[in-house]
């Protein structure tokens, strides 16, 4: 089956530590993304790859870094400078530059703060 | 810029009963627009798309039509189920091929009652 698989499913950060969440894509696509949603609110762009060892910020970069060293991979690290990470983190994909291409989610990931 | 504007949420509704969520838009050019789902902890599934003025999307008893002339994007349902709750996401991704980033309106909450 192709998909976009996220790991893990929940992820616990002591303060001041740095950690990485996985994503992972079989679907060829070329352009990734990983975004942020807060309860309640819509989803805030943190960074998104078009191609593999390029990518650019989105709207709320600071405190997070990305690689993209490889098509299906696209891991995400939540470093200390992130003051604020508890979130529900969503990793996407899309296959092309059309606007029409849809984009699609992996299953997420929970960041909880101990 | 471009941005996406949803009705307030929660709303909440009988089973059976026709749902309405409103969607409007502001863009330059013909975006493409996206209806999105999100069970509760799950990411986003996309639920129908429109890419042309006047194209009607549908999936699963949904329905939206892009409307230019009011810049508009409503996703109705004749009869909503219990397991239609969930939280609805409209989207557009702009004409500008490359920017490849959507833009989401902040979430409609729905919760239908048996």
């Amino acid at each position: 089956d192709g998909g976009i698989t996220q790991s893990p499913k929940y992820l616990f950060r002591k303060e001041g530590q740095n950690v990485t969440l996985s994503c992972e894509q079989n679907l060829n696509h070329d352009a990734m993304y990983w975004y942020r949603q807060d309860p309640g609110q819509g989803l805030r762009l943190i960074y998104y790859s078009q191609i593999v060892n390029d990518f650019q910020k989105g709207d709320i970069a600071e405190g997070y870094s990305v690689s993209r060293e490889k098509k299906e991979s696209f891991p995400l690290t939540v470093t200390s400078a992130q003051k604020n990470p508890t979130a529900f983190y969503l990793c996407a994909s899309r296959t092309g530059l059309a606007a029409a291409e849809t984009q699609y989610f992996g299953p997420g990931t929970r960041l909880l703060v101990l | 810029g471009n941005s996406v504007t949803q009705m307030e949420g929660p709303v909440t509704l009988s089973e059976e009963a026709f749902l309405t969520i409103n969607c409007t838009y502001t863009a330059t050019g013909y975006p493409s627009l996206f209806w999105y789902v999100q069970y509760p902890g799950e990411g986003l599934q996309l639920l129908l798309k429109a890419t042309k003025a006047d194209d009607k999307g549908s999936n699963k008893g949904f329905e939206a039509t892009y409307r230019k002339e009011t810049t508009s994007f409503h996703l109705e349902k004749g009869s909503v189920q219990v397991s239609d709750s969930a939280v609805y996401f409209c989207a557009l991704s702009p004409t500008i091929q490359g920017a490849q980033k959507l833009v989401f309106g902040q979430g409609t909450r729905l919760t239908i009652n048996p």
